[in-house]
């Protein structure tokens, strides 16, 4: 089965600051999709950005990047001059190719402190 | 865009009853949709996969006589939680996606109290 694991529970950043957070995942497919979704007090989950395991190159959404290392299975977030908004719940998640359902990781929270 | 639209947003009713929560994909058609449950700080995890005209699948310890899933239309999905207790009291959150493989939609969510 595939699993995803956030190790970092809580991550806080100064405004304007650079956070990375981590995800690795495991799974036997070659074809997959990894997520990241913000979950802010609200609970709606936002998607933040998407990646499909067979393109090379890292997905980037404005202030948001991703770093996917496919043979090292992991899919970092980096989120550049972190806004007061940015804070929230974000959890990485993955889906089979065609699968549809996701398996989400633990979470981590991220703080923005002004 | 599409919108998943999930009612209620919020109910408490006492131990025992039943209560049925409604997921409707509003612009788009739906075979499959997914119903999740987050208890407080947790993350989000996978109930089961609603199929339309056909019987749900369920993850494994998912009680299928206790949340019965219905999937009559297109567009719309039920779940319903069976006589209710205050350890189904939860955060319910369904999901959708226009079309195989494009980026799933959720709903805003439903959170249950069971007195």
């Amino acid at each position: 089965a595939q699993t995803v694991t956030q190790s970092q529970p809580e991550m806080s950043v100064q405004e304007a600051e650079t956070v990375t957070l981590s995800c690795t995942y495991d799974t036997s497919e070659s074809d997959y999709y990894l997520f990241w979704y913000k979950q802010p007090p609200s609970r709606q989950m936002i998607l933040v950005i998407r990646q499909e395991a067979y393109k090379q190159q890292n997905a980037t959404e404005n202030r948001f990047s991703v770093n996917f290392q496919k043979a090292a299975k992991s899919f970092s977030l980096k989120i550049s001059d972190s806004q007061l908004g940015d804070a929230a719940m974000y959890f990485c998640a993955y889906t089979g190719q065609g699968a549809q359902k996701l398996v989400f990781g633990q979470g981590t929270r991220l703080t923005i402190n002004p | 865009g599409a919108v998943v639209s999930q009612h209620p947003s919020w109910v408490i009713c006492k131990s025992g009853t039943s209560v049925k929560i409604e997921c409707r994909s509003l612009d788009f058609q739906a075979t499959t949709m997914f119903w999740y449950r987050q208890f407080p700080k947790q993350s989000l995890m996978l109930m089961a996969t609603s199929n339309e005209g056909s019987k749900a699948t369920y993850e494994q310890g998912v009680e299928k006589d206790k949340f019965l899933i219905n999937h009559a239309s297109l567009t719309l999905s039920t779940l319903t939680v069976t006589s209710a207790h205050p350890e189904d009291s939860s955060f319910y959150i369904c999901s959708a996606n226009s079309r195989r493989n494009s980026p799933l939609h959720f709903g805003n969510g439903t959170r249950l109290t069971v007195t």
